[in-house]
């Protein structure tokens, strides 16, 4: 069973600020990908990162991607009130996603 | 350009009765996912569908769930004698399934609450 840890579990923090969430597993994904979650809605997809080592920017959301392909990072730089909410990590492909318990993120004005 | 839908979008029901789901995929997408999540916790995957043809089920998916996708469009959850349990959203999601393009495409879910 593939299982994808995704740390810290919460984090709250001052507009402005950046913080990194982490994702890991000790198995090897062919791509790994991040959704952010909105309470009592869907997830909704951010980025698939697919190379190791890869590196992918969305505005002031960068992800990459383990050089072993086995764990991932998302850093956001200058938060803002609107980042808010549960960032997922997914792994797996065609057969179905295997997911991470998440990250709840707050970011406070 | 339509996203993923689902319907009913909150669900009450008593324990012991059956209720059914609906979800529209994205209309090109020929793979259709159904996922579990409950408080806290990340979705699970339930069972997916190539086109009409269901492919996998995980071992969460008890007896008393069905899932169809009759024409290859739409496709259905059932799940009879509901218990407390079953309490959950119940997230459906859609793929192209073509080369890179697994990327799956959630809809909004539909909150389920057993009484």
């Amino acid at each position: 069973t593939q299982l994808l840890e995704q740390s810290p579990q919460f984090l709250s923090i001052q507009e402005g600020e950046n913080l990194t969430v982490y994702c890991n597993s000790s198995s090897v994904f062919s791509s790994l990908q991040w959704y952010r979650q909105e309470p009592g809605e869907g997830p909704v997809l951010l980025v698939t990162v697919v190379t190791g080592g890869e590196v992918k920017k969305l505005k002031r959301l960068t992800f990459q991607f383990g050089d072993a392909r086995k764990d991932s990072s998302l850093h956001i730089t200058a938060a803002q009130p609107g980042d808010t909410g549960l960032y997922l990590c997914a792994g797996g492909g065609a057969d179905g996603l295997t997911f991470g318990k998440g990250t709840h993120l707050i970011i406070q004005p | 350009d339509t996203g993923v839908s689902q319907n009913p979008r909150h669900k009450i029901t008593k324990r012991g009765q059956n209720v059914t789901f609906r979800c529209d995929p994205i209309s090109e997408h020929n793979r259709l996912y159904w996922y579990r999540q409950t408080l806290g916790q990340g979705p699970e995957f339930l069972t997916y569908f190539q086109n009409e043809a269901q492919l996998e089920k995980s071992r969460l998916l008890s007896d008393r769930f069905s899932a169809e996708r009759p024409k290859g469009s739409f496709s259905t959850l059932e799940i009879q004698r509901t218990e407390q349990g079953d309490s959950a959203m119940y997230l459906c999601a859609s793929s192209l399934g073509v080369g890179l393009s697994y990327e799956q495409y959630f809809g909004p879910g539909t909150r389920l609450t057993v009484t």
